[in-house]
């Protein structure tokens, strides 16, 4: 089943914060945060596992609640190379395949 | 290094022909996936491969089927393409990135079918 995302779209400017969020129905092993550009393939951007570890960009932070199945991507004092389709991924067991959601489109503008 | 290759880049279909999308992952990687993208819809899965000689449905198998011809290769066949199949596919390998199992995606095969 596919995880929630919100909200679909955000429009910014330049050094504006966003929070993007993901909720799931099903209790999760890991979130996945991937980020699309126009006409390219998505590109990894952070992990988020069980138990509080979580793995990626220098400049991205991610929240994981476990016990809501909910995960927030914030993107602080954004540039516009932030701009794209970001997609969270979950993963309901170690191994198990991702399963991703909408997608939220994040513009950003000087 | 050139990660995950898909071809063809772009192809033009017939209702009812047949083809088949490659996929090579030179990581030695051992998941590999195909995922298909709709405006819209995100990234939808369509069957996986969690190792070598093993494949799984995903979200949407239906008019589709796959091969895990060895641990380098995935293929992707549609045998009698319709127009809801107009989509772009991805193509991704599963594998350590800075301590965890990540995709790495190849980048897309758009395919139309008229």
């Amino acid at each position: 089943q596919q995880p929630v995302q919100s909200p679909q779209a955000v429009i910014l400017r330049e050094g504006e914060d966003a929070v993007i969020n993901c909720s799931s129905s099903k209790a999760l092993y890991s979130v996945h945060w991937y980020r699309q550009k126009h006409g390219e393939a998505p590109v990894f951007l952070m992990i988020l596992l069980k138990g509080g570890e979580q793995k990626g960009h220098e400049k991205i932070s991610a929240s994981f609640n476990e016990k809501k199945q909910q995960s927030s991507l914030y993107l602080t004092a954004s540039q516009l190379s932030y701009s794209g389709t970001y997609f969270c991924g979950t993963e309901s067991q170690a191994g198990t395949a991702l399963i991703f959601g909408k997608g939220t489109t994040l513009s950003v503008s000087s | 290094n050139a990660g995950v290759t898909q071809t063809p880049k772009f192809q033009v279909l017939k209702t009812g022909q047949s083809m088949t999308l490659q996929c090579a992952q030179d990581m030695n990687h051992n998941s590999m996936y195909w995922y298909r993208q709709d405006p819209g819809m995100g990234l939808r899965l369509i069957y996986y491969s969690a190792s070598e000689g093993t494949t799984d449905k995903g979200e949407v198998p239906n008019g589709y089927n796959v091969s895990r011809l060895n641990k380098r290769e995935f293929s992707l066949r549609l045998e009698s393409a319709a127009p809801s199949q107009t989509s772009v596919y991805f193509c991704a390998s599963r594998g350590g990135h800075s301590g965890a199992n990540v995709l790495t995606f190849g980048a897309g095969s758009r395919l139309t079918v008229l």
